[in-house]
């Protein structure tokens, strides 16, 4: 069965740091591009951080210099490392893959396309308080 | 980023009702656009990608259209368990990076 579980949140302190594991299954998650996704309570979704299969990554703006994506190999894991937490962070955090490729045509010519986020995990709750 | 906005925020309507969805995009961009649908404490759920592709499992009753910066999701018959949160996403090669539109909440009138 193909599924993404993660884990990790909790409660933290204005300034800590957190790292968020997502496990995946019936998959390999690095020959996938990979997401981040976050809600902040009663908010509506938000893309936080994406890791392509050539491990190129990219984040968004206001999560940029904090938050690091990285993945696991051999443990067929993702990863969100979150430094110098904010209470604005506080939020749910989905992992999700991203159905995306190359498709060959004539004359090798290869044209990207994206499916959209097919799997998603069930989301691990950070909160921010002091 | 190129930015999404979604309208209406919020819709009422009734079972059998056709209901329309747009979201506009900043800029011009690829088809590289999709649609999910969200209930109140579960992970959103892929309906339509690639702007028009119906997703694995979807009802036919859903469907997507549009090009360039204007797209557009349709429900031609709500059904009782259509009542939710919708978003569209974006995924952009130049700038590099994905976004969502702020979500339409479609309430039982």
């Amino acid at each position: 069965e193909v599924q993404l579980v993660e884990s990790g949140g909790g409660l933290i302190q204005p300034g800590e740091s957190l790292r968020l594991s997502c496990v995946a299954s019936g998959f390999t998650v690095s020959s996938n591009y990979m997401s981040w996704v976050r809600q902040a309570p009663g908010k509506g979704l938000e893309w936080v951080s994406i890791i392509y299969s050539d491990d190129s990554t990219y984040y968004a703006d206001s999560v940029k210099g904090r938050f690091t994506i990285s993945r696991d190999n051999s443990e067929n894991t993702l990863y969100l490392q979150i430094n110098s937490l904010r209470v604005e962070d506080t939020a749910v955090y989905y992992c999700a893959r991203d159905k995306c490729g190359y498709s060959y045509h004539l004359y090798g010519s290869a044209i990207f396309y994206y499916h959209g986020m097919d799997v998603w995990g069930q989301g691990t709750t950070v909160t921010v308080s002091s | 980023a190129i930015q999404l906005t979604q309208s209406p925020s919020s819709l009422s309507a009734s079972v059998g009702d056709r209901v329309t969805i747009t979201c506009r995009a900043s800029q011009g961009t690829s088809n590289a656009l999709a649609w999910y649908q969200q209930k109140p404490g579960k992970a959103p759920k892929l309906l339509i990608y690639a702007a028009s592709s119906l997703g694995s499992g979807v009802p036919s009753r859903f469907s997507g259209s549009g090009s360039g910066t204007d797209f557009t999701l349709t429900i031609s018959s709500l059904q009782p368990e259509d009542f939710a949160t919708y978003y569209c996403q974006l995924f952009s090669s130049s700038p590099q990076g994905l976004s969502f539109g702020g979500g339409t909440k479609v309430e039982i009138k």
